[in-house]
């Protein structure tokens, strides 16, 4: 069984801020862990995933991740906040079940960005 | 560019009335998922292909069923919708098979579903 816990429906920065994602996992196998950007009204737009190789992923918009198996985390972070990060980000795991790879996503994080 | 087109991105059915949401993708993945998101959640998987082999969720009603005639196209038929039922619709790609996970998930924008 797998899961995802992503802390805080809301997080509000101000432009220039420093921004910080928080996602947990539970897995029963070693994790494949992905973050996913959405605006209103698209669909899930790939940030950056982890696959077991660098444990400090980096993905696209400036956006990074950390995997920490001993906290069982993974989360996201910018340092620069810009206005048009503004949107709901998703976690999500996938791990292997008789050989399908069935991503789980967490509740979502909606981040404001104030000027 | 390869991607995942889902038509049409906003449709209005009535109460009842027999509604299909197609999705087609370009990518030649043979992973073929069917999300549904209501407002503030999380998608919700309803089932997905892999090849042809169909894989319903657990707790996915009746209600919806799916086909997929081909590698490139996969439809998600609403027999009887209900009120609840208005949602954003996902579709989703992927490669499947062992040490394929790895490869993430395309999606394409969505079918914004409202009923009537």
């Amino acid at each position: 069984a797998q899961s995802v816990t992503q802390l805080g429906s809301h997080v509000s920065v101000s432009e220039g801020a420093l921004v910080l994602l928080r996602c947990n996992y539970s897995s029963s196998v070693p994790p494949y862990l992905f973050w996913y950007v959405q605006y209103p009204n698209q669909g899930l737009q790939l940030l950056l995933k982890y696959t077991s190789a660098a444990t400090l992923v980096k993905g696209i918009n400036g956006f990074e991740a950390e995997f920490k198996k001993s906290e069982t985390s993974f989360h996201l972070t910018k340092p620069s906040a810009h206005m048009s990060d503004a949107a709901e980000y998703f976690c999500a795991v996938s791990s292997a079940s008789g050989g399908s790879y069935i991503p789980t996503f967490g509740r979502g994080t909606s981040l404001i960005v104030h000027p | 560019d390869a991607m995942v087109i889902q038509n049409p991105r906003y449709q209005v059915t009535q109460f009842g009335k027999p509604v299909t949401l197609s999705c087609s993708q370009t990518l030649n993945h043979n992973v073929m998922y069917w999300y549904q998101q209501k407002s503030s959640q999380a998608p919700k998987l309803l089932f997905h292909y892999y090849d042809k082999d169909f894989n319903n969720e657990a707790d996915t009603p009746d209600n919806f069923q799916s086909r997929r005639p081909n590698t490139s196209f996969c439809f998600l038929d609403i027999r009887s919708p209900g009120l609840g039922d208005a949602a954003m619709y996902l579709c989703a790609t992927s490669r499947g098979g062992r040490g394929l996970g790895t490869y993430g998930y395309t999606f394409g924008s969505g079918t914004r579903l409202t009923v009537v």
